[in-house]
């Protein structure tokens, strides 16, 4: 079975654009969530979908969205971008069960200069 | 409010002896755990998690963790540490149900793992 998988792997981007993010959960999975990961801040909860609905929003400002789609799959999108959100950005699926264990992707490394 | 605390950056193992990754944390209700570990750029690979049931939980790659609820402590334990070891550890625990946690973790920051030849 096919592991979860992020796109892009690696993106640069300036101050103030916006920047979309991609994740296809393991099949079968209709829960994604997604955490930024930072040297100081560590792992961060953003947000979850499941079934095409955000259950959990962490605390992040209101320039972080996501969706999800039909398919499960699912992005995460950052309008104008700050250098602080510059991060390891983790996708992760999961069944609907909350005793089951979350799969993450790869990551974006996103860079913001 | 549900938190994990990791209170070890760094441990150092030499190569063949037990390794001890230390986790407590502060719930309310039973506690979801779980370890997960990263390897450089790489996302988290899932080790093993306890739900309910006995206490000892064995995982991935001759890992397993003992969960004690009087100590509040979740800690990953091998018996035997290889160099192939040596990465970043991450305990978590599920947010709380009752607050529409769902599938939200809650990490600790993190320990580095470095096992020495």
């Amino acid at each position: 079975k096919a592991g979860v998988t992020q796109t892009p792997r690696y993106l640069i981007k300036t101050r103030g654009q916006q920047v979309t993010l991609s994740c296809s959960p393991i099949s079968g999975h209709r829960s994604v969530s997604w955490y930024q990961q930072t040297p100081g801040q560590g792992l961060q909860f953003l947000f979850e979908y499941f079934s095409e609905t955000q259950r959990n929003k962490g605390n992040f400002p209101g320039r972080f969205s996501g969706r999800q789609f039909s398919n499960s799959r699912s992005e995460m999108n950052v309008s104008t971008l700050e250098l602080g959100d510059s991060a390891l950005y983790l996708c992760a699926s999961s069944l609907a069960d909350p005793t089951y264990e979350q799969y993450f992707g790869p990551g974006t490394r996103l860079t913001v200069t | 409010a549900q938190s994990v605390a990791q209170p070890e950056d760094q441990v150092n193992v030499a190569e063949g002896n037990p390794l001890t990754v230390k986790c407590t944390y502060s719930v309310s209700g039973n506690p979801y755990l779980f370890w997960y570990v990263q390897y450089p750029n790489r996302g988290l690979q899932f080790l093993l998690k306890y739900i309910t049931g006995d206490n000892l939980v064995k995982g991935s790659y001759g890992f397993e963790a003992e969960f004690n609820k009087s100590q509040t402590s979740f800690h990953l334990k091998k018996p035997s540490a290889l160099v192939s070891d040596s990465a970043l550890y991450f305990c978590a625990v599920r947010d709380s149900l009752f607050s529409g946690g769902y599938n939200k973790l809650i990490f600790g920051a993190g320990t580095r793992l470095a096992v020495h030849p």
